[in-house]
Protein backbone atom coordinates (compact mmCIF):
# COMPACT_ATOMS: atom_id res chain seq x y z
CA UNK A 1 0.00 0.00 0.00
CA UNK A 2 1.48 3.52 -1.02
CA UNK A 3 2.16 5.65 2.18
CA UNK A 4 3.20 9.00 2.71
CA UNK A 5 3.40 10.49 5.85
CA UNK A 6 3.98 14.08 6.86
CA UNK A 7 5.83 15.52 10.19
CA UNK A 8 7.93 18.19 11.22
CA UNK A 9 5.04 20.91 11.76
CA UNK A 10 4.24 23.24 14.16
CA UNK A 11 3.68 27.00 15.84
CA UNK A 12 6.63 29.20 14.25
CA UNK A 13 7.05 32.79 14.91
CA UNK A 14 7.87 35.13 11.37
CA UNK A 15 11.12 35.30 10.30
CA UNK A 16 11.83 31.40 11.85
CA UNK A 17 12.60 28.12 10.29
CA UNK A 18 10.97 24.60 10.35
CA UNK A 19 12.16 21.38 7.96
CA UNK A 20 8.95 19.06 7.09
CA UNK A 21 9.59 15.59 6.60
CA UNK A 22 7.52 12.95 4.39
CA UNK A 23 8.11 9.42 4.62
CA UNK A 24 7.36 7.47 1.76
CA UNK A 25 6.54 3.57 1.38
CA UNK A 26 4.83 1.08 -0.47
CA UNK A 27 6.64 2.18 -3.94
CA UNK A 28 9.95 2.81 -5.27
CA UNK A 29 10.47 6.13 -3.50
CA UNK A 30 13.26 7.03 -6.51
CA UNK A 31 11.24 6.61 -8.87
CA UNK A 32 9.18 8.98 -8.69
CA UNK A 33 8.73 12.90 -8.32
CA UNK A 34 7.84 14.32 -5.10
CA UNK A 35 5.91 17.18 -4.00
CA UNK A 36 4.74 19.75 -1.80
CA UNK A 37 0.90 21.44 -2.01
CA UNK A 38 -0.08 23.98 0.61
CA UNK A 39 -3.71 24.54 2.28
CA UNK A 40 -4.21 27.66 3.63
CA UNK A 41 -7.11 27.37 6.53
CA UNK A 42 -10.15 27.28 4.59
CA UNK A 43 -8.58 28.12 1.29
CA UNK A 44 -7.94 26.46 -2.22
CA UNK A 45 -4.75 24.35 -2.92
CA UNK A 46 -1.34 25.75 -4.37
CA UNK A 47 1.75 23.63 -5.72
CA UNK A 48 5.13 24.66 -3.43
CA UNK A 49 7.61 23.25 -4.70
CA UNK A 50 8.89 19.78 -6.41
CA UNK A 51 11.61 17.70 -7.40
CA UNK A 52 12.13 15.54 -10.01
CA UNK A 53 13.88 11.76 -9.52
CA UNK A 54 16.70 13.11 -11.82
CA UNK A 55 17.25 16.33 -8.82
CA UNK A 56 15.42 19.09 -11.00
CA UNK A 57 13.82 21.33 -8.47
CA UNK A 58 10.78 23.60 -8.86
CA UNK A 59 9.22 26.36 -6.39
CA UNK A 60 6.19 29.13 -6.90
CA UNK A 61 7.47 32.33 -6.73
CA UNK A 62 6.64 33.21 -3.55
CA UNK A 63 8.48 30.73 -1.49
CA UNK A 64 11.94 31.17 -3.89
CA UNK A 65 15.03 31.83 -1.87
CA UNK A 66 13.26 30.58 1.19
CA UNK A 67 12.63 27.19 0.82
CA UNK A 68 14.69 24.22 -0.23
CA UNK A 69 13.09 21.10 -1.59
CA UNK A 70 14.84 18.17 -1.92
CA UNK A 71 15.10 13.95 -1.35
CA UNK A 72 16.78 10.94 0.70
CA UNK A 73 15.68 7.77 -1.82
CA UNK A 74 18.22 6.07 0.52
CA UNK A 75 15.92 6.95 3.07
CA UNK A 76 12.48 7.10 0.73
CA UNK A 77 12.37 10.33 2.73
CA UNK A 78 11.14 13.77 0.91
CA UNK A 79 12.03 16.80 3.16
CA UNK A 80 11.23 21.14 3.28
CA UNK A 81 13.03 23.50 4.46
CA UNK A 82 11.21 26.59 5.20
CA UNK A 83 13.29 29.74 6.19
CA UNK A 84 12.47 33.24 6.67
CA UNK A 85 8.83 31.95 7.40
CA UNK A 86 5.84 34.56 6.99
CA UNK A 87 2.08 34.98 8.38
CA UNK A 88 1.09 34.16 4.58
CA UNK A 89 2.88 30.60 4.85
CA UNK A 90 0.33 29.27 7.58
CA UNK A 91 -0.64 26.21 5.90
CA UNK A 92 -1.41 22.45 6.01
CA UNK A 93 1.37 20.95 3.84
CA UNK A 94 0.90 17.80 1.82
CA UNK A 95 3.24 15.91 0.94
CA UNK A 96 1.98 13.79 -2.68
CA UNK A 97 4.01 10.83 -5.13
CA UNK A 98 4.10 12.11 -8.83
CA UNK A 99 2.73 9.65 -11.31
CA UNK A 100 6.13 10.08 -13.81
CA UNK A 101 10.02 10.99 -12.68
CA UNK A 102 8.97 14.90 -13.63
CA UNK A 103 6.34 17.03 -11.32
CA UNK A 104 2.95 16.74 -12.84
CA UNK A 105 -0.20 15.58 -11.14
CA UNK A 106 -0.02 14.31 -7.68
CA UNK A 107 -0.99 10.50 -7.33
CA UNK A 108 -1.06 10.05 -3.54
CA UNK A 109 -1.47 12.33 -1.31
CA UNK A 110 -0.29 12.60 2.61
CA UNK A 111 -2.78 13.81 4.89
CA UNK A 112 -0.67 16.95 6.03
CA UNK A 113 1.04 18.39 8.38
CA UNK A 114 -0.03 22.24 10.29
CA UNK A 115 2.25 25.12 9.86
CA UNK A 116 1.58 27.86 11.59
CA UNK A 117 3.76 30.97 11.53
CA UNK A 118 2.26 33.45 14.50
CA UNK A 119 4.32 35.81 16.76
CA UNK B 1 1.78 32.10 -13.99
CA UNK B 2 -1.45 29.92 -16.17
CA UNK B 3 -5.01 31.14 -13.99
CA UNK B 4 -7.12 28.34 -13.46
CA UNK B 5 -11.05 29.64 -13.31
CA UNK B 6 -13.38 27.20 -12.13
CA UNK B 7 -16.92 27.89 -12.41
CA UNK B 8 -19.47 27.36 -11.01
CA UNK B 9 -18.31 28.67 -7.18
CA UNK B 10 -21.14 26.42 -5.50
CA UNK B 11 -23.12 23.90 -7.49
CA UNK B 12 -26.09 22.28 -5.80
CA UNK B 13 -27.31 19.33 -7.18
CA UNK B 14 -29.95 16.16 -5.73
CA UNK B 15 -28.51 12.96 -5.61
CA UNK B 16 -28.92 10.65 -8.51
CA UNK B 17 -28.86 13.47 -10.97
CA UNK B 18 -25.90 14.56 -13.10
CA UNK B 19 -23.63 17.63 -12.75
CA UNK B 20 -21.16 19.48 -15.01
CA UNK B 21 -18.21 21.08 -13.56
CA UNK B 22 -16.04 23.67 -15.48
CA UNK B 23 -12.31 24.74 -15.58
CA UNK B 24 -10.85 27.54 -17.74
CA UNK B 25 -7.10 28.19 -18.37
CA UNK B 26 -5.89 31.87 -18.83
CA UNK B 27 -3.64 29.75 -21.61
CA UNK B 28 -3.73 26.93 -23.73
CA UNK B 29 -2.44 23.86 -21.60
CA UNK B 30 -3.05 21.04 -24.15
CA UNK B 31 -4.68 18.66 -22.15
CA UNK B 32 -2.42 18.54 -19.25
CA UNK B 33 -5.27 18.88 -16.98
CA UNK B 34 -5.79 17.16 -13.96
CA UNK B 35 -8.72 17.13 -11.32
CA UNK B 36 -9.27 15.99 -7.93
CA UNK B 37 -11.79 15.45 -5.56
CA UNK B 38 -11.69 16.55 -1.52
CA UNK B 39 -14.10 16.21 1.13
CA UNK B 40 -13.76 17.87 4.54
CA UNK B 41 -11.27 16.97 6.23
CA UNK B 42 -9.46 15.25 4.03
CA UNK B 43 -6.55 14.84 1.09
CA UNK B 44 -7.63 15.39 -2.75
CA UNK B 45 -7.80 12.47 -4.39
CA UNK B 46 -6.92 11.99 -7.45
CA UNK B 47 -9.42 11.94 -10.25
CA UNK B 48 -8.61 12.33 -13.61
CA UNK B 49 -5.06 12.87 -15.61
CA UNK B 50 -4.26 14.50 -18.85
CA UNK B 51 -7.56 16.21 -19.47
CA UNK B 52 -9.77 12.35 -19.79
CA UNK B 53 -7.95 9.64 -18.26
CA UNK B 54 -9.44 7.97 -14.88
CA UNK B 55 -7.05 7.30 -12.30
CA UNK B 56 -7.28 3.95 -10.90
CA UNK B 57 -10.26 3.34 -8.80
CA UNK B 58 -12.27 5.75 -9.80
CA UNK B 59 -16.09 5.13 -11.00
CA UNK B 60 -17.11 5.36 -14.30
CA UNK B 61 -19.44 8.11 -13.31
CA UNK B 62 -16.52 10.31 -13.49
CA UNK B 63 -15.23 11.64 -16.79
CA UNK B 64 -12.75 14.50 -18.19
CA UNK B 65 -12.79 16.38 -21.02
CA UNK B 66 -11.95 19.35 -23.36
CA UNK B 67 -7.83 20.60 -24.40
CA UNK B 68 -6.45 23.77 -24.63
CA UNK B 69 -8.57 26.43 -22.28
CA UNK B 70 -11.81 24.79 -21.75
CA UNK B 71 -12.45 21.29 -19.49
CA UNK B 72 -15.49 19.84 -18.44
CA UNK B 73 -15.73 17.43 -15.37
CA UNK B 74 -19.02 15.46 -15.71
CA UNK B 75 -20.28 13.48 -12.80
CA UNK B 76 -23.48 11.28 -13.75
CA UNK B 77 -25.66 9.81 -11.04
CA UNK B 78 -24.75 11.41 -8.31
CA UNK B 79 -23.83 9.12 -5.00
CA UNK B 80 -23.74 10.87 -1.60
CA UNK B 81 -19.91 9.97 -1.33
CA UNK B 82 -19.71 12.42 -4.47
CA UNK B 83 -20.41 15.87 -2.48
CA UNK B 84 -17.21 17.66 -2.34
CA UNK B 85 -14.90 20.26 -3.06
CA UNK B 86 -13.22 20.02 -6.69
CA UNK B 87 -10.31 21.08 -8.29
CA UNK B 88 -8.76 21.58 -11.53
CA UNK B 89 -5.04 21.90 -11.65
CA UNK B 90 -2.75 22.43 -14.98
CA UNK B 91 0.85 20.67 -15.27
CA UNK B 92 1.45 22.34 -18.50
CA UNK B 93 3.80 25.73 -17.19
CA UNK B 94 5.50 25.91 -14.21
CA UNK B 95 4.25 27.14 -11.77
CA UNK B 96 1.79 24.31 -11.40
CA UNK B 97 -1.74 26.37 -10.66
CA UNK B 98 -4.59 25.21 -9.49
CA UNK B 99 -8.05 26.69 -9.28
CA UNK B 100 -10.26 27.97 -6.60
CA UNK B 101 -12.37 25.13 -6.63
CA UNK B 102 -16.33 24.19 -7.06
CA UNK B 103 -18.18 22.79 -4.32
CA UNK B 104 -20.82 20.09 -5.03
CA UNK B 105 -23.46 20.46 -2.51
CA UNK B 106 -26.93 18.37 -1.80
CA UNK B 107 -29.81 20.29 -2.93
Amino acid sequence: EVQVVESGGGLVQPGGSLRLSCAASGFAFGDYAMSWVRQAPGKGLEWVSGVSTSGNTYYTDSVKGRFTISRDNSKNTLYLQMNSLRDEDTAVYHCGKGDSGTPRAIVYWGQGTLVTVSS
Amino acid sequence: EIVMTQSPATLSVSPGEGATLSCRASQSVSTYLVWYQQKSGQAPRLLISGASTRATGIPARFSGSGSGTEFTLAISSLQSEDFAVYYCQQYSNWPYTFGQGTKLEIK
